[in-house]
């Protein structure tokens, strides 16, 4: 059965403080996604990785950053926590071909961590 | 730029009658169209797809859409409401290789009254 886990499913952080949140996935795929998902505003795109190592900004990279140094493993890094940054974060993968996202594989998505910043 | 619009943002139909979940999409080329559901506290799944394929798409627990290009609408339909089907529903449409492999609609919130 696939899966991608995150590492917590809630968090509660101070503005300022430095945020980690881990996922990781047990299907060998080659591409990573982290989104953000807010009322009212549907799904959107932080950064994405098609490869160790690679990482591609998404629609609001601005305040993040991603670490990718294991194929299963893909981090989110909140360098300093705001409060505009609470909100539920949403990992998920897919297959790929050759570092080339395919729009039509199916992505997997993992539970989410609701992050709170005080 | 490829784009999404779901129509109502929270849909509420009773128990046993008919679920229309409505979709536009705006795309410079044929695309590829998703649903996906969300069930209270639980990740995204995929519900069906379209992939230029039969326009009629099949999915899963009853779920199909249809594929409408004149009209440019992709609506999930479901004959018969079960209290299992409420949640939240999103719809997607592929965006171009690049900085936007998937673009999603705001979601609309399906509630099941028995």
């Amino acid at each position: 059965d696939v899966k991608v886990t995150q590492s917590s499913r809630y968090l509660v952080k101070r503005t300022g403080e430095k945020v980690f949140l881990e996922c990781v996935q047990d299907m060998d795929h080659e591409n990573m996604f982290w989104y953000r998902q807010d009322p009212g505003l549907g799904l959107r795109l932080i950064y994405f990785s098609y490869d160790v190592k690679m990482k591609e900004k998404g629609d609001i990279p601005e305040g993040y950053s991603v670490s990718r140094e294991k194929k299963e493993r893909f981090s989110l890094i909140l360098e300093s926590a705001s409060t505009n940054q609470t909100s539920m974060y949403l990992c998920a993968s897919s297959s790929g071909d050759d570092r080339v996202i395919l729009p039509d594989y199916e992505q997997y998505f993992g539970p989410g961590t609701r992050l709170t910043v005080t | 730029a490829q784009s999404v619009t779901q129509l109502d943002s929270h849909v509420s139909v009773s128990e046993g009658t008919p679920v229309l979940l409505r979709c536009n999409y705006s795309s410079s080329y044929s695309p590829s169209l998703f649903w996906y559901v969300q069930h209270p506290n639980k990740g995204l799944q995929l519900l069906l797809k379209y992939t230029s394929a039969a326009t009629l798409v099949k999915g899963i627990n009853g779920f199909e859409a249809e594929f409408k290009k004149s009209e440019t609408s992709f609506h999930l339909t479901k004959p018969s409401a079960h209290m299992s089907d409420a949640a939240e529903y999103f719809c997607v449409v592929s965006g171009l290789s690049g900085n936007t492999p998937l673009v999603f609609g705001k979601g609309t919130r399906l509630s099941v009254i028995a």
